[in-house]
């Protein structure tokens, strides 16, 4: 059964960090990319952060650049996301995603995770 | 900054066919076919029904269609059901190796 399984989130303060993991199994990790995408309560989708299998093409939604980092680790099937100088409006629910294409990108996310919640509050 | 826009609602009746369009405003979103379409339930993880703008997964109905033409794509339900009542959001990649969301749109089904 192909599976993604998030955690990490929590409650934090304005300014400072988190990290989110994402443990997959179930198919070949090392073949596809992956994606970081959050959705604010009861607001749209919106795609935070994707890296290609070989982490050589990675991107971020210009209101995370600097702040959020995205990186893999193919020996053990994980995908992370390193927030810093967190902000009120990174509040949401973070969802790994698992692209439908083999090595480049497609931006179709075919498996997701249950999601992992953040709150940035004071 | 690439965006990708859609109407806020599109409703028919039982049976009926809808179309949900997804307008570009990037010249990758004319040249790359990588467009992709989602159905969201209240409270229920996103799930692909459309992938490359016309190909549908594994195990998703053929009622569900999609087409691009230009900085136009569209989501085309067929024989509409209760069940397809959710949002739909289109999602593409964008410059600089990112991907954008469209915003969400309602569908009623009368």
């Amino acid at each position: 059964e192909v599976q993604l399984v998030e955690s990490g989130g929590g409650l934090v303060q304005p300014g400072r960090s988190l990290t989110l993991s994402c443990v997959v199994s179930g198919f070949t990790f090392d073949e596809f990319p992956m994606h970081w995408v959050r959705q604010a309560p009861g607001k749209g989708l919106e795609w935070v952060a994707g890296i290609s299998w070989n982490s050589y093409s990675i991107g971020y939604v210009d209101s995370v650049k600097g702040r959020f980092t995205i990186s893999r680790d193919n020996a053990k099937n994980s995908v992370y996301l390193q927030m810093n100088s967190l902000r009120r409006e990174d509040t949401a629910l973070y969802y790994c995603a698992k692209d439908v294409g083999k090595l480049v990108p497609h931006y179709g996310m075919d498996v997701w995770g249950q999601g992992t919640t953040v709150t940035v509050s004071s | 900054q690439s965006a990708l826009t859609q109407p806020a609602s599109v409703s028919g009746s039982p049976g009926q066919s809808i179309t949900i369009s997804c307008t570009g405003n990037s010249s990758d979103f004319v040249i790359y076919n990588l467009v992709s379409w989602f159905q969201q339930h209240p409270g229920k993880v996103p799930k692909l029904i459309i992938y490359e703008a016309n190909k549908r997964p594994s195990g998703i109905s053929n009622r569900f269609s999609g087409s691009k033409s230009g900085n136009t794509a569209s989501l085309t339900i067929s024989g509409l059901q209760a069940e397809d009542e959710a949002d739909y959001y289109c999602c593409s990649y964008a410059t600089g190796n990112t991907g954008v969301f469209g915003g969400r749109t309602k569908v009623t089904v009368l």
